[in-house]
């Protein structure tokens, strides 16, 4: 069982809009800054496309956005494009004794 | 650029030790705020992170299985060493190394990863 909830799947249509939950505690998202998102296409490594909750990464369209509110972070796809089906991992720094915890991962299906 | 590849056993027995190489380019484990870090992910399954070590040879380790890793770096070869006592089958997974960031605490460069089988 993963440290964050993340839902199992999500979908949506081209050009629509989807957001992916993650749920973690005061222990982690809770109590600091350092949330970041990873997208994975099958069979391919982790690609980093948000840090620091809101940051994207050089090269990283602004199709993508993240949020946080309390213990909850936010994945945020904007004008969804067939190329964004694939999983979805969020991650938050828990502490100097516990450096990253992930969530289950959420697959995202364009449909 | 930055690039890591990962490098060991791709089958180990039970009760074995894993050793795996983490051999990186395009940047220096010298440098301040650098760390390179180890994650794996079983088959269809989530990524959970292992260790770290940082510039300063400061290292993390995952609470739940700190007892069975152990986390090295060469600069002078640009290698990562984790080595994980006593495999179990439940550990088989897909090993990858990436490289971290002091200041955002996120993998920003991974390796392609190897798959490690663990059966007798």
């Amino acid at each position: 069982q993963s440290a964050l909830t993340q839902p199992p799947s999500t979908s949506g249509s081209p050009g629509q809009s989807v957001t992916i939950s993650c749920t973690g505690t005061s222990s982690d998202i809770g109590n600091y800054n350092y949330v970041s998102w990873y997208q994975q296409h099958p069979g391919k490594a982790p690609k980093l496309i948000i840090y620091g909750v809101t940051k994207r990464p050089s090269g990283v369209p602004d199709r993508f956005s993240g949020s946080k509110s309390g213990n909850t972070a936010s994945l945020t796809v904007s004008g969804l494009q067939a190329e964004d089906e694939a999983d979805y991992y969020c991650s938050s720094y828990a502490g100097s004794d516990n450096f990253a915890v992930f969530g289950g991962g959420t697959k995202l299906t364009v449909l | 650029q930055i690039t890591l590849k990962e490098s060991g056993p791709t089958l180990v027995k039970p009760t074995q030790t894993l050793t795996l190489t983490c051999t990186y380019s395009g940047f220096s484990l010298s440098a301040s705020g650098v760390g390179v870090g180890w994650i794996r992910q079983p088959p269809g399954k989530a990524l959970e992170w292992l260790a770290l070590i940082y510039w300063s040879d400061d290292k993390r380790y995952s609470p739940s299985l700190r007892s069975r890793l152990t986390i090295t770096k060469d600069t002078s070869k640009n290698q990562v060493v984790l080595r994980m006592t006593n495999m179990d089958p439940v550990d088989t997974a897909t090993y990858s190394c990436a490289h971290s960031r002091y200041s955002t605490k996120d993998f920003d460069y991974w390796g392609q990863g190897i798959l490690v089988t663990v059966s007798s």
